[in-house]
């Protein structure tokens, strides 16, 4: 089994919400990740964790704040996040981080108002 | 600096022909992964081949098969007897070593289009 399951499918929120955005996989990977693609463009890395511990951070903005609370699950912390912040949203996992084969979830379509 | 580059932005192929996808890598690092994925219109990124930098024979995963040459820093992507369910978005893409974690890059995308 290589699933791995993002939460909400789809977002809408405006500049002043909160939201969140959820992350699971139980096959035992130890590095997970979060990706950001615009449309027609290949994803773009955002963060890593390793063994629960952010270990990537490609400069993203603070008003993501992303989060590992256990192995099996990462969240993405969204807040006053601008309109060119819409994006599909991408999770991926993978069994230790190195140069193993990444899993990617389905992905989450954000649209910031 | 690594870099992936896929120099078609489209291709057409007939149905249950064969179609193979071009990717050229550049990279310093002796150790270093390849990867092909799919990604149809629905968003989710498939993976579907890895070939190893020290793998002495090209990868193959049913109807795919990943054509190798360390030389030439290529790694093609060969698509056997095609299906309407490939057209999809194909991105190939290197691990290479970012620090505590390998970091995976991607190239631009193929489109391809399965015609019947």
């Amino acid at each position: 089994d290589t699933e791995v399951t993002q939460t909400p499918k789809h977002l809408v929120m405006g500049m002043t919400n909160k939201k969140s955005l959820k992350c699971e996989q139980h096959m035992g990977h130890r590095a997970m990740y979060w990706y950001k693609q615009k449309a027609k463009k290949p994803p773009e890395l955002m963060f890593v964790y390793s063994y629960e511990k952010l270990s990537i951070n490609e400069s993203v903005p603070s008003r993501f704040s992303p989060e590992c609370p256990n192995s099996s699950l990462l969240n993405l912390h969204l807040h006053a996040l601008q309109p060119e912040d819409s994006a599909l949203y991408l999770c991926a996992s993978s069994l230790t981080g190195r140069l193993d084969t990444q899993y990617f979830g389905p992905g989450t379509r954000l649209t910031v108002l | 600096a690594q870099k992936i580059t896929q120099t078609q932005p489209g291709m057409f192929v007939q149905e249950k022909e064969a179609v193979t996808l071009d990717c050229t890598y550049d990279t310093s690092d002796p150790s270093y992964g390849l990867f092909w994925y799919k990604q149809p219109s629905s968003g989710e990124m498939i993976f579907l081949i890895y070939q190893g930098s020290y793998d002495q024979q090209n990868a193959t995963e049913g109807r795919y098969s990943l054509n190798f040459q360390k030389a030439r820093k290529s790694a093609n992507l060969v698509i056997s007897a095609s299906q309407l369910g490939d057209s999809a978005m194909y991105f190939c893409a290197m691990s290479h070593y970012g620090g505590a974690t390998n970091k995976l890059i991607f190239g631009t995308g193929t489109l391809l289009a399965v015609q019947p």
